[in-house]
């Protein structure tokens, strides 16, 4: 079965501090995977896509199939980086099945 | 662009009364969710809408009924509602295409007392 495993509910660092939100998966087949993320009393939004190769708002994330990981990762954290992350996978294969597979989230808190 | 709406916002019920969410999209999307958020548990999926005309059951939908209306709409019901069920709610919406994002409501936050 697939899944999403955030090992950290929180994540707590300094502004200006590296920071790194870890995602591994399981999933034998081409995954889809994203980072959303949820401001306090936000709706979810995506923030980065592994198809898409790109940075936002400082972010990146690497798919790493080697080791099923898809890690989120900033050099240098902002206090309006403070908020809660989500990975999610979906089926490469899936066809018409649009459905996501969730983490359970990581609430990450920079501090001033 | 609206995107996708929910409404209410905000809601309290009794311990056995019902209500119904509803969630609309005006970005022409195939497909439709209803999740729900709980401390802890992230985002567990209620029931979803592939396509028009179509429902099919996520990981936690036991208490819950949703309809389908049309390619826009997609409410959720609550037939008797269970303190359990306090919860915040998020629809969302998503096309068929490869890589596409889904688009999340703001939520409703539910209380049953």
């Amino acid at each position: 079965a697939q899944r999403v495993t955030q090992p950290e509910k929180l994540l707590s660092v300094f502004k200006g501090a590296p920071v790194e939100l870890k995602c591994n998966y399981s999933y034998s087949g081409s995954p889809e995977l994203f980072w959303y993320v949820q401001y306090s009393r936000q709706r979810l939004q995506l923030l980065l896509r592994h198809i898409s190769r790109e940075s936002i708002k400082g972010f990146t994330a690497d798919l790493n199939k080697g080791e099923t990981s898809f890690h989120l990762k900033k050099p240098f954290a902002q206090e309006e980086d403070s908020a809660m992350y989500y990975c999610a996978l979906r089926r490469g294969d899936a066809g018409n099945n649009r459905k996501l597979i969730w983490g359970l989230g990581t609430s990450l808190a920079v501090n001033p | 662009n609206a995107g996708v709406t929910q409404t209410p916002k905000f809601q309290v019920l009794k311990t056995g009364q019902s209500m119904t969410l509803q969630c609309a999209q005006d970005m022409n999307h195939n497909s439709m969710y209803w999740y729900r958020q709980d401390p802890g548990m992230g985002l567990r999926l209620i029931y979803y809408s592939a396509s028009e005309g179509t429902t099919d059951k996520g990981e936690v939908p036991n208490g819950y009924n949703v309809s389908r209306l049309n390619k826009r709409e997609f409410s959720l019901r609550l037939e008797s509602a269970a303190p359990s069920q306090t919860s915040v709610y998020f629809c969302a919406s998503s096309a068929w295409d490869r890589s596409t994002e889904a688009f999340f409501g703001q939520g409703t936050r539910l209380t049953v007392v």
